[in-house]
């Protein structure tokens, strides 16, 4: 069964590092996203992706992130200078053609990001 | 703004026994809602989608049902199995692409 791949499982990095994450979405799935969950929160929207563009963001998605598809399979979310409140699981997902039952999006399994 | 799940419950449950997982949403104009179940430390798992042109859906041992009027959006499993125990929750959509996501409600089975 396909499935949404992300690397790395985990990131550790210094304070005002950049850090790229990479996600391998669906191979036919046209919609790209990026969650992220802190430690005993719930999931949270940041971007979404279609078309080689950022279709929607939330407030969280500021100008220290990015994000990109650099070839035909990856996703890739960028955060320039990290803070210690990047420190979460940060999940992918991708969705299909979006017709009637097919806006399920299918989450990879996380990295998990921890800034020191 | 929109809000989803306000409150994070704890559900325990006797393995065989039917499991009922709850979830209120705030947006009236949502269309279109999915249950998640989140094993530790795993991504979200997809279990059941349902739109707001019906009330009631399901799938193989989970049902699904959505109460419009009172904004809310209930996940039940029969026959709940040691497998089950996860964080559940609610994610809501409104014509877009993003989802918001509720806090999520832990479900124990008790063998």
């Amino acid at each position: 069964e396909p499935e949404v791949t992300q690397t790395p499982s985990h990131q550790v990095t210094q304070m005002g590092q950049e850090v790229i994450l990479r996600c391998v979405p669906i191979s036919n799935h046209l919609y790209f996203y990026w969650y992220r969950q802190i430690l005993g929160q719930k999931v949270e929207f940041l971007v979404s992706f279609y078309n080689n563009e950022i279709s929607e963001k939330s407030e969280i998605f500021d100008d220290q992130f990015s994000v990109e598809r650099p070839d035909g399979s990856n996703f890739t979310l960028k955060i320039r200078s990290t803070k210690l409140e990047d420190s979460a699981m940060y999940f992918c997902a991708s969705r299909g053609t979006g017709t009637l039952w097919a806006d399920t999006q299918y989450f990879g399994p996380g990295t998990r990001l921890t800034v020191l | 703004g929109e809000s989803v799940g306000l409150h994070l419950p704890t559900l325990s449950v006797q393995e065989g026994d039917n499991s009922i997982i709850n979830c209120a949403y705030s947006n009236s104009a949502s269309d279109y809602f999915i249950w998640y179940k989140q094993e530790s430390g795993k991504g979200p798992q997809f279990i059941i989608d349902i739109r707001s042109n019906m009330d009631k859906r399901q799938g193989q041992r989970v049902t699904v049902l959505l109460n419009k009027t009172v904004k809310h959006l209930s996940l039940q499993i029969a026959a709940t199995q040691p497998g089950d125990s996860a964080v559940y929750f609610c994610a809501e959509n409104n014509y877009g692409q993003n989802f918001v996501f509720g806090p999520g409600t832990r479900l124990s089975v008790l063998p």
